[in-house]
């Protein structure tokens, strides 16, 4: 069975900080993966999604994001946050596309910044 | 295209009510996901149909929880009688052939 493991439950940085959030996946064939973002009181929103190709992605925002797949993970990463970056981040992952199929959502990382 | 469209925003009822929230789906999509978000539990996903027939429905916490979906454009979840507990935000989500999952703005249900 596919999961997600996003290991930072909390992450609090200053303005202008690099990020980076870890996204761990396990499912042996091929993948799919997201970074969804979700400001204070919205719904989640797609950041970026890597199907197939370069393995960097790059979103909204200055986000990207790098498939490892030697590794099983999808970290994302932004070389200056800003304070409205403040938000919770989910990694998801899913099989390429079927009928059947769903994409499993890790449990988030609540990103806060200070300004 | 408006995106998934889920109405009411907001519901505040009282314990023993009858909650019906609504969604509409992009068009043209042929998943729909019912999600669950609370504090303490995260997300949760309830439900989903493809082509409108139930897929998975092993996240419904319970019998008084039901989902439907007539056509390819609208969806229920039913929660009859509502408790305090089931107090959450209620997200609705819908995908198409090419993987990507794109949420409604939610429905902030407390249930008094």
């Amino acid at each position: 069975a596919q999961s997600v493991s996003q290991h930072n439950h909390h992450v609090i940085l200053s303005e202008a900080a690099s990020l980076e959030l870890g996204c761990n996946y396990s499912y042996g064939g091929t993948v799919n993966l997201f970074w969804y973002v979700q400001y204070p009181g919205q719904h989640l929103q797609l950041l970026l999604k890597y199907f197939s190709g370069d393995p960097l992605v790059k979103g909204i925002k200055g986000f990207e994001a790098e498939f490892i797949k030697s590794k099983f993970s999808f970290n994302l990463r932004k070389p200056s946050v800003q304070w409205s970056d403040t938000a919770e981040y989910f990694c998801a992952v899913n099989a390429e596309y079927s009928s059947a199929s769903k994409i499993i959502f890790g449990s988030g990382t609540r990103l806060s910044i200070r300004p | 295209d408006a995106g998934v469209i889920q109405s009411p925003r907001h519901e505040v009822t009282e314990m023993g009510q009858e909650v019906t929230l609504r969604c509409k789906p992009i068009s043209g999509h042929n998943s729909l996901f019912w999600y669950r978000q609370t504090m303490m539990r995260g997300l949760e996903l309830l439900i989903y149909f493809n082509n409108n027939v139930p897929i998975d429905d092993s996240g419904m916490p319970e019998d008084r929880f039901s989902a439907k979906m007539p056509n390819a454009s609208f969806s229920t979840l039913k929660i009859q009688p509502s408790e305090p507990r089931d107090s959450a935000v209620y997200f609705c989500a819908s995908r198409g052939a090419d993987n990507e999952q794109f949420f409604g703005p939610g429905t902030r249900l407390t249930v008094l």
